[in-house]
């Protein structure tokens, strides 16, 4: 089955160390998104590419980065993780198209000691 | 900007019972609204979706949602609960942004818990 896939499921960091979160998809589509949700909460949309083009919202933190290196693989990189980056993220696709029907992942929960 | 407001955090309801979960969105252009899933520690999943045409839209579980655009609402319906319904749902309006695709607008969250 086509889908979105994340690793890990559950990652644990330290304080002011790097972590890498993974996304992939086998929809081919061409847009993809990350979302960090706090606890009951709603999706706060991070950044999106659309196909290689990278478009950052206005409040995220400079601290969240991330890759897209080809068209299925898509990576959030976090440089110095805060106590407060502790959440869930949420990798999503799109097809390019007016109603940007979106199709989540399971996430990633990522604890920060 | 649109924006989206489900008007409440928490629905405690008994199984069997029937629901409602409230949904309004900010738009005066065409909307694409769309209700999503997400069961504790999983991803968000669509529920049901209104692109066009007949303004009440069904998902295969028994929810069912209604477009109404001079009240600019998207209420979820379900005439009987089960408690394997216990999860948060989320009301999403699409908005575009021109040549860099679009973006959801999220409510808040409405949490459902079914009792037995």
């Amino acid at each position: 089955d086509a889908m979105v896939i994340q690793n890990p499921r559950y990652q644990v960091t330290q304080f002011g160390k790097p972590v890498t979160l993974s996304c992939s998809q086998t929809l081919n589509h061409n847009v993809m998104y990350w979302y960090q949700q706090k606890s009951s909460q709603a999706p706060k949309l991070l950044f999106h590419y659309y196909d290689k083009d990278f478009n950052n919202e206005a409040d995220t933190p400079d601290n969240f980065q991330s890759r897209r290196p080809n068209t299925s693989f898509c990576f959030l990189d976090i440089r110095s993780p805060g106590l407060g980056d502790a959440a869930m993220y949420l990798c999503a696709t799109s097809r390019e198209s007016s109603y940007n029907e979106q199709f989540f992942g399971p996430g990633t929960r990522l604890t920060v000691l | 900007a649109q924006s989206v407001t489900q008007l409440d955090s928490q629905v405690p309801v008994f199984e069997e019972a029937p629901v409602e979960l409230r949904c309004n969105y900010s738009s005066s252009v065409s909307v694409y609204l769309f209700w999503y899933v997400q069961y504790p520690n999983q991803g968000l999943q669509l529920l049901l979706k209104y692109l066009s045409g007949s303004t009440l839209v069904e998902s295969i579980n028994g929810f069912e949602a209604e477009f109404n655009k001079s009240q600019t609402s998207f209420h979820l319906r379900k005439p009987s609960v089960h408690i394997s319904d216990t999860a948060e749902y989320f009301c999403a309006v699409s908005e575009n942004i021109g040549w860099r695709g679009g973006k959801l607008i999220f409510g808040q969250g409405t949490e459902l818990s079914v009792k037995p």
